[in-house]
């Protein structure tokens, strides 16, 4: 079957401008999730979605970036006035939903951002 | 917390012999471990898992790791290196007695090289 899909697969913005980031989880899959993968700081968790409950958004790094998850489904990542430090590949994963974490994310293609 | 450590930036290995990349974790409980492959401008792919039982855990295209508790560590081995398997490989591990829904924390990943 498909997998988690990503759009778009690159992003060149200038600084200050706003970006959305697109996931969309595999069928079936429940929870979701955004990590940010960067050269200076490896593979970061963001944010994440589980069914109708509240989102984890522990791992944003500030307010200028928020998530949301429309329909239980698709979610997009915006990040409002971006900065260069925000260039990074933004990787989605979906599992089927857990309660104890023992479910495997599978992850999409990424996003690769850079902010000129 | 819990906190991942992959202590080798790479490693080099000729086609034909074992490979071994380590991992070591730190979590308050008993930890689910993963590793995960990442080929070039592509997302993460799912090699395998531990959550419970047996120690030594087999998974995709011929990798195992084991989970070794007293020495906190899962590393992940192929009997026989091919040149195909050069890549960035990730560990992550999930403690279950944090709360906090299921994000993944991972290492900084390895570089395998194989060579002919």
């Amino acid at each position: 079957g498909a997998g988690v899909s990503q759009s778009p697969s690159n992003k060149v913005t200038e600084k200050g401008k706003d970006v959305e980031l697109r996931c969309d989880p595999i069928s079936g899959h429940t929870a979701l999730y955004w990590y940010r993968q960067s050269l200076g700081q490896g593979l970061e968790f963001l944010i994440y979605f589980q069914g109708n409950s509240a989102p984890d958004k522990s791992g944003l790094p500030s307010d200028r970036f928020s998530a949301e998850r429309t329909g239980g489904s698709v979610s997009t990542l915006t990040i409002q006035r971006t900065q260069q430090e925000d260039s990074a590949v933004y990787l989605c994963a979906s599992s089927l939903p857990s309660g104890g974490g023992v479910e495997t994310q599978y992850f999409g293609p990424g996003t690769r951002l850079l902010v000129l | 917390a819990q906190s991942v450590a992959q202590p080798e930036d790479q490693v080099n290995v000729a086609e034909g012999n074992p490979l071994t990349v380590k991992c070591t974790y730190s979590v308050s409980g008993n930890p689910y471990l993963f590793w995960y492959v990442q080929y070039p401008n592509r997302g993460l792919q799912f090699l395998l898992k531990y959550i419970t039982g047996d120690n030594l855990v087999k998974g995709s295209y011929g990798f195992e790791a084991e989970f070794n508790k007293s020495q906190t560590s899962f590393h992940l081995k192929k009997p026989s290196a091919l040149v195909s398997d050069s890549a960035l490989y990730f560990c992550a591990v999930r403690d279950p007695l944090t709360g906090g829904g299921n994000k993944l924390t991972f290492g900084t990943g390895t570089q395998l090289k194989v060579e002919l």
